[in-house]
């Protein structure tokens, strides 16, 4: 089944413990996104990726890293997490850059930062 | 920066029709796209119109685009109460070549049986 996988589900962390949000997708997708989905303010872009090893800012970067060593990969990482990225977190891809592909989002991780 | 924006609620009675409206302000806009969040899940796409079309039915959903106005509506036919949801506005920028999309805040519809 095509889809884009994300672990976890649910995360309960510490202020600047760091961590890390994997996505996953198996249609052989070239872009890559991530966003937060905060309330009132719909999705925010935080990183994106046109292709292996081609990363770039999104809307929303700060705090966040992300790296893209194989295509079907693309994980999230906050080096020092704190409470203002408490949100929903969604991976989403699709075929290539093109605004007539349509983005695949994964089921989202619910972060909370204490 | 460019905003979409939508209004965040609409609360419908069972098997009349939703009409979800959204603005936008980036009038190069090439693709607009209806996303559908349901409780626990991703985005799942409805539906997309290209900005040179006025109007696209796919069964039970119309959309209308209203290019001069940066209006775009999604009308649900016949709703049901599975069409509770979130439902997302986006729009992709930068002339077709950029699948970085904006999105608006989402409007929650609720289906009263």
């Amino acid at each position: 089944e095509a889809q884009v996988t994300q672990n976890p589900r649910y995360l309960i962390t510490v202020t600047g413990k760091k961590l890390t949000v994997t996505c996953s997708q198996n249609m052989n997708h070239e872009y890559m996104s991530w966003y937060r989905q905060d309330p009132g303010l719909g999705l925010r872009q935080i990183y994106y990726s046109m292709n292996v090893e081609v990363t770039d800012k999104g809307d929303v970067p700060e705090g966040y890293k992300v790296s893209r060593k194989e295509k079907r990969n693309f994980p999230l990482i906050l080096e020092s997490p704190s409470p203002n990225q408490t949100s929903l977190y969604f991976c989403a891809s699709s075929l290539h850059r093109q605004s007539n592909s349509p983005l695949h989002f994964g089921n989202g991780t619910r972060l909370t930062v204490t | 920066g460019e905003d979409v924006e939508q209004s965040l609620f609409l609360s419908v009675r069972e098997g009349d029709s939703s009409v979800i409206n959204c603005t936008y302000t980036d009038s190069s806009s090439t693709y607009l796209y209806w996303y559908k969040q349901e409780p626990g899940a991703g985005l799942q796409l409805l539906t997309y119109i290209f900005s040179n079309m006025d109007m696209k039915q796919d069964q039970r959903l119309t959309v209308l685009l209203n290019k001069k106005d940066k209006h775009l509506s999604l009308r649900i036919a016949d709703t049901q109460t599975g069409d509770s949801a979130i439902y997302f506005c986006a729009e992709t920028t930068g002339g077709g070549n950029n699948n970085d999309m904006r999105f608006g805040a989402g409007t929650r519809l609720t289906v009263k049986p």
